[in-house]
Formats: C-alpha cells, sequence, structure tokens
C-alpha cells in the first residue's frame, strides 16, 4: 500500500514552454502533498505544500507564479512550470501524506526528470 | 534551528561491514525522525523511523539510535550488502510541519 505515483518521469521541453507534472496517491487519500526539486548530488528543497482544495503555501523563494501548483482532489495534485528555462532542469519529488496527524508518514513519488533546452 | 546536520558526506565501507551515518539537531520539538533511502533517478523510500521517547528501533539489517540529550541520531546497517549503495537521507519533522533533511550520505558497498 501508500504508493504514489507521478507522471511524466521524464520530460523534455524547449525553453519557453510549460511543463505540468501530476502526482496521485494510488491507494490512499492524501490530505497534503508536497512539492521538492532536487538538484545533482544535493538533498531534497521542499518548494511548496499544498491541501486539498487551498492554495499552496510556498517556501521562501519559490517563485509562486512560475510553479503553480494545484491540489484538486485527494489524490491528485499538479506541478507546472510556466515558462521553462534551462535553469528549470532538475528533477522534481512529489510527496504525499494522508492526515495531518504528527505520526503520518509522507510517501514519495517516483520523481520527474525535467530537461529544459 | 530547523537544520538537521548528517555526517559523513560519503561513506565506502565493504561487504558485511557496518555503515553508521549520523545526524544532529537543534530544534528541541522535533518528534519523528525518519530516514530515506534514495537509488539515483528514484524518489526516496522510507527505511526506518523513530520518535523521540525511545533509544534504539531495530527494523531487520537497519537501527535508529536515537540520543535525545545529545541531540543526535545515527542509522547503522547491519551485514551490509552491495545492493545497500544507495544515498541515505536524514530528516526531521515538528509535529504536522515539514520534513527538515539532512544534506545526504553516499554510501557505496564494495564486494
Amino acid at each position: 500500500g501508500a504508493v504514489v505515483s507521478q507522471h511524466p518521469s521524464w520530460v523534455i521541453c524547449k525553453s519557453g514552454t510549460s511543463v505540468k507534472i501530476e502526482c496521485r496517491s494510488l491507494d490512499f487519500q492524501a490530505t497534503t502533498m508536497f512539492w521538492y526539486r532536487q538538484f545533482p548530488k544535493q538533498s531534497l528543497m521542499l518548494m511548496a505544500t499544498s491541501n486539498e482544495g487551498s492554495k499552496a503555501t510556498y517556501e521562501q523563494g519559490v517563485e509562486k507564479d512560475k510553479f503553480l501548483i494545484n491540489h484538486a482532489s485527494l489524490t491528485l495534485s499538479t506541478l507546472t512550470v510556466t515558462s521553462a528555462h534551462p535553469e528549470d532542469s532538475s528533477f522534481y519529488i512529489c510527496s504525499a501524506q494522508p492526515g495531518q496527524a504528527s505520526y503520518n508518514e509522507q510517501f514519495f513519488g517516483p520523481g520527474t526528470r525535467l530537461t529544459v533546452l | 534551528q530547523q537544520q538537521v546536520k548528517q555526517s559523513p558526506q560519503s561513506l565506502i565501507v565493504q561487504k558485511g561491514g557496518i555503515p553508521i551515518i549520523n545526524c544532529a539537531y537543534e530544534n528541541t520539538a522535533f518528534d519523528y525522525f525518519p530516514w530515506y533511502q534514495q537509488f539515483p533517478g528514484k524518489g526516496p523510500a522510507l527505511l526506518i523511523a523513530i520518535r523521540p521517547d525511545v533509544s534504539e528501533k531495530k527494523e531487520g539489517r537497519f537501527t535508529i539510535s536515537f540520543n535525545k540529550s545529545a541531540k543526535q541520531f545515527s542509522l547503522h546497517i547491519m551485514d551490509s550488502q552491495p545492493g545497500d549503495s544507495a544515498t541515505y537521507f536524514c530528516a526531521a519533522r515538528q509535529g504536522a510541519q515539514k520534513l527538515v533533511f539532512g544534506q545526504g550520505t553516499r554510501l557505496t558497498i564494495n564486494p
């Protein structure tokens, strides 16, 4: 149980285009979903936290107009990188948490590799 | 105060050895300390987690030791195997707040 999927697993796009990444919790309802980015040989950097039906909370320094997050249902969150540029190339990972209790685990997706040419 | 400091940055151990990865924190309100394993090109996977009311937790070959007074916790991998070669991240969380990750340790187990 507790499987989180991401789609696509990798994407290559041209500079200036927008890219949408989907994150789904397959066998549980995710009250909260998180979006991270990870550069090579670095730790995970939290970009934003989203709760179903409400606006995402972005971490300091993350452009909310560039990284649009929608958490429309308890099993789906999307991250849209708008007007992507080469510096947005990274590994994007989502995680999902069933409920907000402190003992609730976060389950991570397999990640999406974004390359912007 | 929200930082979690992880060491070493990289570690090479012979098969069968016991790699030990250490993490230290400052925020005494942290109440959940997980360890994640990440293979190249994959998302992190939860290995084992501990809460501050216990000093040790063992799951299979993985053991967390927790020292509340020193504000440190560590991961031990018994009888390490080449398949354990991965990057390991410690993390900490206060209540329902976000996870704070350590910097990661690249572990290599030589055959």
